[in-house]
Parts: C-alpha cells; sequence; structure tokens
C-alpha cells in the first residue's frame, strides 16, 4: 500500500527564515506533486515533478525530486508572511488515476 | 478561461437523507476526479471518471456513487448520510489521460446533522 509521509505537520516560523518541508513515499513512482490550500479555500497546484532530480522553483518556493530515496522536498527561502498557508504533497499511485495525499503541512509565517 | 464550478458550495443535511454534488470541469478537461477532504482523515480519492467512464474507485463504501455526463461535467450522490460525511467534497479536473496536475474547485462543504 503506497503511503505519503510530511513532516513536519506544523511549522511556525519567522519571517526572513529558510526551512524545508520533506515528503517520503513508501513505493516507487515518478510522478510528486505539491500543492497549496489556504483556510477555508481549495487546493492549488504548485510544482509537477515528473522524474528522478527533478527541480522546480517558483520565487521563494523550490522543489525538488528523488526517486531512489523516494522523497520529496519543498524548500522556502526567506519566508514571508504570504506564504502561510498548508501545502500538500502527493503521489501517483501506479498511474490508476488517484493521488494519495500527504497529511499536509501547515505553515504559519510570522512577521 | 472558467474554472472548476462545483454546487452546492455549502449544505445541511440530516442522517439519512442522500445528496448530490455537482462539478463543471474547465473547458475541454475530459478527467474529472473527487475527493473528501476531513480533519481526521485528510484528503482521500472517491472517484475517477475520463469520458463518461468510472476508472477507479476509492474505499468508500457504495453509498457514494457518481457518474459523467457527455459534457464532462459530473455529479456524487451520497445516500444514507451518516454523521461521519460531513466534509468538504473536492472536485478536480485534469486535462491529461494520467492523474496529472489537477485543477481543483472550491468545494462543497456538506454537514450532515
Amino acid at each position: 500500500e503506497l503511503k505519503v509521509e510530511q513532516n513536519p505537520l506544523f511549522l511556525s516560523m519567522q519571517e526572513g527564515k529558510n526551512y524545508t518541508i520533506y515528503c517520503n513515499y513508501s513505493t516507487t513512482s515518478d510522478r510528486l506533486y505539491w500543492y497549496r490550500q489556504d483556510p477555508g479555500k481549495s487546493l492549488e497546484s504548485l510544482f509537477v515533478l515528473l522524474s528522478n532530480g527533478a527541480v522546480k522553483q517558483e520565487g521563494r518556493l523550490m522543489a525538488s525530486l528523488d526517486t531512489k530515496a523516494r522523497l520529496s522536498t519543498l524548500h522556502i527561502t526567506a519566508a514571508v508572511h504570504d506564504l502561510s498557508a498548508t501545502y500538500f504533497c502527493a503521489v501517483d499511485k501506479d498511474s490508476n488515476y488517484q493521488l494519495i495525499w500527504g497529511a499536509g503541512t501547515k505553515l504559519i509565517i510570522k512577521p | 478561461k472558467a474554472g472548476v464550478t462545483q454546487t452546492p458550495r455549502y449544505l445541511i443535511k440530516t442522517r439519512g437523507q442522500q445528496v448530490t454534488l455537482s462539478c463543471s470541469p474547465i473547458s475541454g478537461h475530459r478527467s474529472v476526479s473527487w475527493y473528501q477532504q476531513t480533519p481526521g482523515q485528510g484528503l482521500q480519492f472517491l472517484f475517477e471518471y475520463f469520458s463518461e467512464t468510472q476508472r477507479n474507485k476509492g474505499n468508500f463504501p457504495g453509498r457514494f456513487s457518481g457518474r459523467q455526463f457527455s459534457n464532462s461535467r459530473s455529479e456524487m450522490n451520497v445516500s444514507t448520510l451518516e454523521l461521519g460525511d460531513s466534509a468538504l467534497y473536492l472536485c478536480a479536473s485534469s486535462p491529461v489521460a494520467l492523474a496529472g496536475e489537477l485543477f481543483f474547485g472550491e468545494g462543497s462543504r456538506l454537514t450532515v446533522l
């Protein structure tokens, strides 16, 4: 059974600091996705990582994928308050049209 | 380009009733997926449709059903509602055949009393 684990589940940090969210998954997959959810809102796609070694960056966020280690990271550089949200990673389950989700990391960035 | 539209946005039902939720995908997207989100269980896959065919179904009881129409619009139905069905039900569409990148609607928040 494919399991996706994120850590930490909760992160409170100061503006200007750097931090990394980790996403581990239990079986082989070459497709990993990061989403953001603001309170009371829907999910927004951030990154699509489709191969080993994939790295994508958007503003202060950078995501990477190591399929051999079954690990993806979401790195936040010089955090700003607007990045406060819950971040989810999800893995494609054997290409059978469903995503398996991590529990989410609730990120609070304090001014 | 209009996004994924879900209706209704909020609804309150009582145990034993049934509910139908609707989802209109982004124009041109033929894959529609449904997910249930709760604080305790997180995001769980319900089902996925492509060209009116259900290609996969999650581990939910038969009370949860869905369908897709020829215009790609989708509905899901929950019969004999239970308190535990209270959740945010999210619909997502995708332009590609595989799971791919999902575009989510705002969700339908169901409260069962």
